[in-house]
């Protein structure tokens, strides 16, 4: 799509089956985080987020998981459709300054 | 609810123009973020405004700028246009309040092209 970049991490799932998709954040202090999903052509869309007092969220279809020890955030996407794919960013937040940082992306691929 | 708009969808330019790029937030959103993206370095902050302060400021050149106005509405302007500021170009608005705790709700996006 347009706005994804060429040198993505890909990950190719079989349709129904669950997918994981990780992420590495940067700044031990950052309190909230949050889940993006982008499709060609158009804005990140939010999935689904979790504050840091908190070690699993879990949505429809959806759960995050958080580990600060090694700041570390996972997204599983439970029997996932063809309609998942996406792009996905982690984005988080200093809670000093507001801002958000996200994540490269990565790339889902759902086959059917 | 209408959601965040951006105009215009797509725009051409050369090098060495200026542009600017319009964003209208969610309403009763307040905060305005603009990221530029691309395929090289993904989701890149710009900057942030609130009630119609730059609040937050990313590591772009002093080419790219930004305000706000009254009723949240935001703009972002790039003077002296380079080929690298082709990108996408992102609004997100946010709720005040609640420190860090805001969801970010993105527009479609600007698509600049710089030539």
């Amino acid at each position: 799509g347009e706005n994804v970049g060429l040198h993505l991490p890909t990950l190719s799932v079989q349709e129904g089956d669950n997918s994981i998709i990780n992420c590495a954040y940067s700044n031990s202090a950052s309190d909230y985080f949050i889940w993006y999903k982008q499709e060609s052509g158009k804005g990140p869309q939010f999935i689904i987020d979790i504050r840091s007092n908190m070690d699993k969220r879990q949505g429809q279809r959806v759960t995050v998981l958080l580990n600060k020890t090694v700041k570390h955030l996972s997204l599983q996407i439970a029997a996932t459709q063809p309609g998942d794919s996406a792009v996905y960013f982690c984005a988080e937040t200093d809670p000093g300054t507001y801002k958000y940082i996200f994540g490269t992306g990565t790339r889902l691929k759902v086959l059917a | 609810k209408a959601g965040v708009t951006q105009t215009p969808r797509y725009l051409i330019k050369t090098r060495g123009q200026q542009v600017t790029l319009s964003c209208s937030p969610i309403s009763g959103h307040r905060s305005v973020s603009w990221y530029q993206q691309t395929p090289g370095q993904g989701l890149q902050f710009l900057f942030e405004y609130f009630s119609e302060t730059q609040r937050n400021k990313g590591n772009f050149p002093g080419r790219f700028s930004g305000r706000q106005f009254s009723n949240s509405r935001s703009e972002m302007n790039v003077s002296t246009l380079e080929l690298g500021d082709s990108a996408l170009y992102l609004c997100a608005s946010s709720r005040p309040g609640q420190g860090s705790y805001n969801e970010q709700f993105f527009g479609p996006g600007t698509r600049l092209t710089v030539l």
